[in-house]
């Protein structure tokens, strides 16, 4: 099965910090993505890219900014994070044909 | 404007019962749905892809599509604790930029 990491896996900011989210993956999937998970809203698209140094803005991109720096590692930045941005944040990858994503195991973000 | 609809919300069934989860898109231009398993704590895992009209079955899993309207379904047969988990479903004009819905609360009582 297809293996994704995350780190960290637990983060508490406070307002107005800087926070980088890491995932890597190491299956050579051209794809990669980033979701946020809230109750009520379900998962919901942020980023997603298709190769390093490729980004496309996905359905709630606001306050964040991503890069693919090698097909294995893909950021998220908050770089002025607020409390509306606590979320638990997924990491995801698929191959070309993009039929299955595999999912990281999570980092849960607490902004003060 | 959520464009993927998941009934119900939650849904209680007995250990060895049938679940029945739906799933409709209010978009026309959809060609793939998915279904994903995520249990309490963990990340979500597909479970089932159907990209063409008609039925699918994978062991007690059975997926149903009927793309004239859009709407998908999942059903467990001889339903086991090991299941209760919330399942999402998935749809996509390509395969992907994904919409996930936002779920259904399965809970299966021994």
């Amino acid at each position: 099965e297809a293996a994704v990491t995350q780190s960290p896996r637990n983060k508490v900011t406070v307002t107005g910090g800087n926070v980088t989210l890491s995932c890597r993956q190491t299956n050579s999937h051209n794809y990669m993505y980033w979701y946020r998970q809230d109750t009520g809203h379900g998962l919901r698209l942020i980023h997603y890219s298709y190769g390093a140094g490729n980004l496309q803005i996905g359905d709630v991109p606001d306050g964040y900014k991503a890069t693919r720096t090698t097909q294995e590692d893909f950021f998220l930045l908050l770089e002025l994070a607020s409390p509306s941005q606590t979320s638990l944040y997924f990491c995801a990858s698929s191959d070309s044909r993009g039929y299955t994503q595999y999912f990281g195991p999570g980092t849960r973000l607490l902004v003060l | 404007q959520q464009k993927v609809q998941q009934s119900p919300e939650s849904l209680i069934v007995p250990e060895g019962g049938m679940a029945s989860l739906n799933c409709t898109s209010s978009d026309r231009n959809v060609d793939y749905f998915w279904w994903y398993r995520q249990h309490s704590g963990k990340s979500p895992k597909m479970l089932m892809s159907i990209f063409s009209n008609g039925e699918k079955e994978e062991g007690r899993f059975t997926v149903h599509l009927n793309k004239a309207s859009l709407h998908t379904s999942l059903h467990i047969r001889d339903s086991q604790p090991s299941d209760s988990a919330l399942y999402l479903c998935a749809r996509g004009t390509n395969a992907y930029k994904v919409i996930f819905g936002k779920g259904t609360h399965l809970h299966v009582l021994p």
